[in-house]
């Protein structure tokens, strides 16, 4: 199974900050990486898909980059409605296996 | 609007089993894969299984091997997950959700409680 490590684990920024939030992979996933934003109570919301592409309705502060067993999501300037735990998750194979996720709080 | 909504959570005792489901409205599951995705109190988010648009592929979670199955009825536009021998970490909000063959998954359902005790 491919196993994905996100990181920091939690991170504490302020609105209007520039925040990345990495992802690594054991093996190569290709472009085959997503990325969502879950709020508390709230179904996960799909981000970003093929590790760079801005799902339809996202606003562009977000943005992916990465192949391979490298990824990041940067989100340029932080928003109120931004503080939500982030997972990576990758879709190159079966199991398609999820990040522990990223808690991103208001300091 | 695309949606989907699940059901058939609730409270069931270690070894006991659980039927849920997930209805599609706003578009046809017929040609789309579709997934159980679950949720633990307090932790992140794990793959269950997936199930191919004409039921040919279907592909299960280590952990739940065996024990649960997944089925579709495209003519029901739905989705089932049958789970048996259901154990204490078990326990999670199940949520079904549509994937374009390991592209992305969108949309996801709310979630529906599954809650294993004596």
């Amino acid at each position: 199974d491919i196993h994905l490590t996100q990181s920091p684990s939690f991170l504490s920024a302020s609105v209007g900050d520039r925040v990345t939030i990495t992802c690594r992979a054991s093996q190569d996933v290709s472009i085959n990486l997503a990325w969502y934003q879950q709020k508390p109570g709230k179904a996960p919301k799909l981000l970003m898909y093929a590790a760079s592409t801005l799902q339809s309705g996202v606003p562009s502060r977000f943005s992916g980059s990465g192949s391979g067993t490298e990824f990041s999501l940067t989100i340029s300037s932080l928003q109120p409605e931004d503080f939500a735990t982030y997972y990576c998750q990758q879709l190159n194979n079966y199991p398609c296996t999820f990040g522990r996720g990223t808690k991103l709080e208001i300091k | 609007e695309e949606q989907l909504v699940e059901s058939g959570g609730g409270l069931v005792k270690p070894g006991g089993s659980l039927r849920l489901s997930c209805v599609a409205s706003g578009f046809s599951i017929s040609i789309y894969s579709m997934n159980w995705v679950r949720q633990a109190p307090g932790k992140g988010l794990e793959w269950v299984s997936s199930i191919s648009s004409s039921s040919n592929f279907i592909y299960y979670a280590d952990s739940v091997k065996g024990r649960f199955t997944i089925s579709r009825d495209n003519a029901e536009n739905s989705l089932y997950l049958q789970m048996n021998s259901l154990r204490a970490e078990d326990t999670a909000l199940y949520y079904c959700a549509r994937d374009e063959t390991l592209v992305r998954f969108d949309p996801w359902g709310q979630g529906t409680l599954v809650s294993v005790s004596s």
